[in-house]
């Protein structure tokens, strides 16, 4: 299974809105509405933020929205906060095969 | 209160076989769509699926790894082991076990602080 394809940055300065993209193919994220997106401060684990393309675990802000489009999907913040900046990852389930993307900064200016 | 923890070797050498553990509390993995899944991240790299195991015994691998990978569940203990085979330094990275609830479309909701494993002679 092949990775999924996220911009290796991306930046806002506060208060902004920012979208990171994560392109898979028609197999994995265009087949399933099972996208997921983390986010990971520096030397700590991986947070759910989104899953199921959309929605959001308990206490996720909803400045964080999901959305999907063919073989891509999206992961917008809003109204960015300083501790909004770290990596951020897609994952896509895919019929028995889990799958990350490359992952994103995203920079808060 | 939901909690999983890695243990296992710090350092291992080329060749030698993985074995981690992850301890969990909180949740049984005898529960419909439960699953507990291995993730790993060379350092400053990309996060990497590796293997899952599911609440009916059902295990997953990633392709790439596959022949090297062996995942395992003791319900009884609320544990879950992952070998790992042929160590070589590019296995080098954090290990991280993680959880899914409600199937696998619902992402791994809650994770282990991770371990770091170093490959080295």
């Amino acid at each position: 299974q092949s990775a999924l394809t996220q911009p290796p940055s991306a930046s806002g300065s506060p208060g902004q809105s920012v979208t990171i993209s994560c392109t898979g193919t028609s197999s994995g994220i265009g087949g399933y509405d099972s996208v997921s997106w983390y986010q990971q401060h520096p030397g700590k684990a991986p947070k759910l933020m989104i899953y199921e393309v959309s929605k959001r675990p308990s206490g996720v802000p909803d400045r964080f929205s999901g959305s999907k489009s063919g073989n891509t999907a999206s992961l917008t913040v809003s109204g960015l906060q300083a501790e909004d900046e770290a990596d951020y990852y897609c994952s896509s389930y895919a019929g028995s095969n889990w799958v990350f993307g490359g992952g994103t900064k995203l920079t808060v200016l | 209160q939901v909690t999983l923890r890695e243990s296992g070797p710090a350092l291992v050498k080329p060749t030698q076989t993985l074995t981690l553990t992850c301890t969990f509390s909180g949740f049984s993995l005898s529960t419909s769509g439960m699953c507990v899944g291995w993730i790993r991240q060379p350092p400053g790299k990309a996060l990497e699926w590796l293997a899952l195991i599911d609440w009916d015994d059902d295990k997953y691998y990633t392709t790439s790894l596959k022949t090297r990978l062996t995942v395992s569940k003791d319900t009884s203990k609320n544990q879950v082991v992952l070998t790992m085979t042929n160590m070589d330094p590019v296995d080098t990275g954090t290990y991280y076990c993680a959880r899914i609830s409600s199937g696998y479309t619902h992402g791994f909701d809650y994770w282990g602080q991770g371990t770091l494993v170093t490959v080295s002679s």
